[in-house]
């Protein structure tokens, strides 16, 4: 089956750490996304690309970086410049819009 | 003011009550989304509209383009209804995703 796999489902960090979290997709979609979601809140998007070997900043780039190498890929690092790093973090694809979701990652600080 | 507003953000109902849940939007979009977030984090995509009313089992989604409004039924709720319910517009102009509401918090009591 079609799908988006994110991983690990939970993941602990230490400050001053990067930590880099997994997004495949086996859709063909073109279009990848990175969103946070904090409670009570809105998810709020991080970075996306809409195709390979391009992506762009979206509205809390800060702090995280990322790759995409290849159309099924597009991992997202958590760097130690990111002060609050705790947090919900989902990853989308679609054809030119979000259509499909992960499961998520909850990346917590130790 | 967020560009997406929800209403209520939280909800609880006893089994079988018709559920409404309102989303409104302040900016120009292509279509309107309705998603299902369950306790696990993963979501799921119920409808994507840009005009009328849609149905799928017990969920109806409609949407007013004039008005920058839309709502999710749920008829003959259940306990497995349980979930937040994610309001999250295509903005018209900008291929950056979804601008997304805070969601709303249903509980469906046995």
């Amino acid at each position: 089956d079609g799908g988006i796999t994110q991983s690990p489902k939970y993941l602990f960090r230490k400050e001053g750490q990067n930590v880099t979290l997994s997004c495949e997709q086996n859709l063909n979609h073109d279009a990848m996304y990175w969103y946070r979601q904090d409670p009570g809140q809105g998810l709020r998007l991080i970075y996306y690309s809409q195709i390979v070997n391009d992506f762009q900043k979206g509205d809390i780039a800060e702090g995280y970086s990322v790759s995409r190498e290849k159309k099924e890929s597009f991992p997202l690092t958590v760097t130690s410049a990111q002060k609050n790093p705790t947090a919900f973090y989902l990853c989308a694809s679609g054809r030119s819009q979000p259509q499909h979701f992960g499961d998520g990652t909850r990346l917590s600080i130790l | 003011k967020n560009e997406v507003e929800q209403s209520p953000q939280n909800l609880t109902a006893q089994e079988g009550e018709f559920i409404t849940i309102n989303c409104s939007y302040s900016v120009g979009i292509s279509a309107l989304h309705w998603l299902q977030q369950h306790p696990g984090g993963g979501i799921v995509s119920l409808f994507m509209l840009s005009s009328g009313k849609k149905k799928h089992g017990r969920l109806i989604a409609t949407i007013n383009i004039q008005e920058k409004h839309s709502s999710l039924h749920i008829t003959a709720s259940h306990p497995r209804d349980s979930a937040v319910y994610i309001c999250a517009a295509s903005r018209l102009l900008g291929a950056d995703g979804l601008t997304f509401g805070k969601g709303t918090h249903l509980i469906i009591q046995p």
